[in-house]
């Protein structure tokens, strides 16, 4: 079955300690997104990438970097976390045509990531 | 602007009742897209359903309905005769036109009690 795929499920990291999460997809889909959650708060939107082209979210934090080598592959890379950063990172996929907007977003499972 | 307001935090019901989300939203757009997604405690969103602001059809699929009206600008979905697996947060979430990012109303918390 196509999927969108994150290891680990769950990570555990320490205070300042980099940390990557990880995220593929067989999906094919053009358009890769990371989201954080923190509890019982809706999914906010990190960055996301149209193909190649890296879009981030104006009140993302400089401590959150993204990777896409390719179309299956996305990397979140959180250079030096805080205990503020424990939340649930989900990436997302969405088939996207240039400047339509609008497409369904399909979710992994998330990783949980936990600072001590 | 886009909002999405989800009013009910936590809504509980008894098997095999019947329970409504509601969720009203705001866009300056006239070309829209609002979306429902099911998040169990295993912490995954599932997609429930789309549908563009042209397609006024409400829907049904299995125990699950919506009910889409521009004149309030709601977008409300029922679970008809719940079950233990219904118990989830509920996400409604709205995306304009020529954007990729969806605006998330706050989640409705179902418990369905057996």
């Amino acid at each position: 079955d196509a999927m969108v795929i994150q290891n680990p499920r769950y990570q555990v990291t320490q205070f300042g300690k980099p940390v990557t999460l990880s995220c593929s997809q067989t999906l094919n889909h053009n358009v890769m997104y990371w989201y954080q959650q923190k509890s019982s708060q809706a999914p906010k939107l990190l960055f996301h990438y149209y193909d190649k082209d890296f879009n981030n979210e104006a009140d993302t934090p400089d401590n959150f970097q993204s990777r896409r080598p390719n179309t299956s592959f996305c990397f979140l890379d959180i250079r030096s976390p805080g205990l503020g950063d424990a939340a649930m990172y989900l990436c997302a996929t969405s088939n996207g045509l240039a400047g339509a907007g609008g497409e369904t977003q399909y979710f992994g499972p998330g990783t949980r990531l936990l600072v001590l | 602007a886009q909002k999405v307001t989800q009013a009910q935090t936590e809504i509980s019901v008894v098997e095999k009742e019947d329970v409504t989300l509601d969720c009203v939203y705001e866009t300056r757009d006239t070309t829209y897209y609002l979306f429902w997604y099911k998040q169990p405690p295993s912490g995954e969103l599932v997609f429930l359903i789309r549908r563009n602001s042209f397609d006024e059809q409400n829907e049904i699929s299995g125990r699950y309905s919506w009910n889409f009206q521009k004149s309030t600008s709601s977008f409300n979905f029922t679970i008809t005769a719940s079950q233990v697996v219904d118990s989830a947060v509920y996400f409604c979430a709205l995306s304009d036109y020529g954007n990729n990012r969806l605006a998330f109303g706050k989640g409705n918390q179902v418990v369905v009690i057996p």
